[in-house]
């Protein structure tokens, strides 16, 4: 069953702008990743917050996690034409089954125009 | 480059032909994976192999069978495939589960 819900399902900005994509999920989680997906690519993995942490950075990417909410969200600042890509939350953990157990998203498709 | 190699990238077949799709790592993970990604629908998890043991069989249908020789490697066996299972098939690998997952880059399956 799905357990990340990305909002919103397309973004269009323009070069420069910052992109912000939101992620709810529905049970409890050891963890919450969020991965990148250039068009016929395979996912690359961007960051990982932990259930305990509330906010992680990494180079331009700001990531939130709260768990009262149940809810993530990914800003990237300052965007790239490069940035442009499916943006995926998966979160682990939580939702019986396997304790490690990535269950992801349908994604944001991030559009970034020159 | 991420490490994680896919062969074939590009495969078509049909309903009643046999064929394997075949991943590669050199990364020294312990936990490997392998997705269905279709259009419109979240990534499915189908099976995961940690230490060369199968720990996750996501209920996936018989026509799939999954085959992990070594740490290294990871097999997707197909038989009697249906038009639905035209998809993406991603493989990935985590040092072990529950880590960071590093995908290879896909094979795009089409079933005539």
């Amino acid at each position: 069953s799905q357990q990340g819900e990305e909002d919103p399902q397309a973004l269009s900005i323009q070069e420069g702008e910052n992109a912000t994509m939101n992620c709810s999920y529905k049970t409890s989680i050891n963890n919450l990743q969020w991965y990148r997906q250039n068009s016929g690519r395979g996912l690359v993995h961007l960051i990982l917050i932990r259930s305990n942490e509330r906010e992680k950075h990494s180079g331009r990417l700001r990531v939130t996690l709260d768990t009262s909410k149940k809810s993530s969200s990914l800003l990237i600042t300052a965007s790239r034409a490069a940035d442009t890509a499916s943006y995926f939350c998966a979160t682990e953990g939580g939702s019986g089954g396997s304790n490690y157990k990535l269950t992801f998203g349908k994604g944001t498709l991030l559009t970034v125009n020159p | 480059e991420t490490g994680v190699t896919q062969t074939p990238r590009h495969l078509v077949m049909g309903m009643t032909n046999k064929k394997s799709l075949k991943c590669e790592q050199h990364l020294g993970h312990n936990a490997m994976y392998w997705y269905k990604q279709s259009a419109k629908k979240p990534l499915e998890l189908m099976f995961v192999y940690n230490f060369k043991e199968q720990t996750e069989n996501n209920s996936v249908p018989s026509r799939f069978s999954p085959e992990c020789p070594n740490s290294s490697h990871l097999f997707l066996h197909l038989h009697t495939l249906q038009p639905e299972d035209s998809a993406l098939y991603l493989c990935a690998s985590s040092i072990w589960e529950g880590q960071p997952q590093h995908f290879g880059d896909g094979t795009r399956l089409s079933i005539l």
